[in-house]
């Protein structure tokens, strides 16, 4: 079965700091990654994709990498603002092969990020 | 265009009661699937719909089904409520399977009294 952790479960940083947010997968046979952000008592945004076949994938000041072989992914943040502050949640799809169907997306329980103005 | 709707934004149910959750995904999208999130904790999948067809179910009891319309929109239906049962709902659309980026609506608070 495949279990996601997300490290630290919480963080409080500075306005302007560059952070990393951590995301490890117990099965490296996965379809994809995709990293979300969700705000107090709302739905989840999709940040980034990252297909099993890429190593990162960057949008603005966000940067998330995957290593397959070893199960973790990274999320990194660049001169974050008080915006950033939410909940952060990485997700991953498995590989299904030949017997198709979907086992939908196993979530970390997410870090949630304070940004101090 | 507009993103996943799902109504109603907020429900108030008692125990053994039954519940209907509705969700329209994304105009072009076929697939659907719904997600459960304790709070504190991650979502967790339900279900998943594509093409009309059930493609995919998480681990939880037969209490819950769903079914997804000829207009790709869906309803999930939760039967005896339990207490447990409270949570946000989240209904999650893609263009295909699998492969593209989920995007997610902005869910149903279910809370069991």
């Amino acid at each position: 079965k495949q279990e996601v952790t997300q490290i630290p479960a919480a963080l409080s940083v500075p306005e302007g700091e560059n952070l990393v947010l951590n995301c490890s997968f117990t099965d490296s046979a996965i379809y994809n990654l995709q990293w979300f952000r969700q705000d107090p008592g709302k739905g989840l945004t999709s940040l980034l994709l990252i297909q099993s076949s890429q190593r990162e994938q960057t949008s603005g000041r966000l940067n998330a990498s995957l290593d397959k072989s070893s199960g973790r992914s990274t999320l990194y943040i660049a001169a974050s603002q008080p915006g950033d502050s939410a909940t952060y949640l990485c997700a991953v799809r498995l590989y299904l092969g030949r017997r198709g169907g979907a086992d939908g997306l196993t979530f970390g329980k997410g870090t949630h990020l304070i940004i101090q103005p | 265009d507009a993103g996943v709707t799902q109504s109603p934004t907020h429900l108030i149910k008692t125990r053994g009661q039954q519940v209907t959750l509705r969700c329209s995904p994304i105009s072009g999208h076929k697939s659907v699937s719904w997600y459960q999130q304790v709070l504190g904790q991650g979502p967790q999948f339900i279900f998943q719909y594509y093409e009309k067809e059930e493609r995919g179910r998480g681990n939880f009891p037969d209490r819950f089904s769903a079914r997804q319309f000829p207009n790709y929109s869906s309803e999930l239906n939760v039967n005896a409520l339990l207490l447990g049962d409270s949570a946000l709902y989240l209904c999650a659309s893609s263009l295909v399977e699998r492969v593209e980026t989920q995007y997610f609506g902005p869910g149903t608070r279910l809370l069991v009294l």
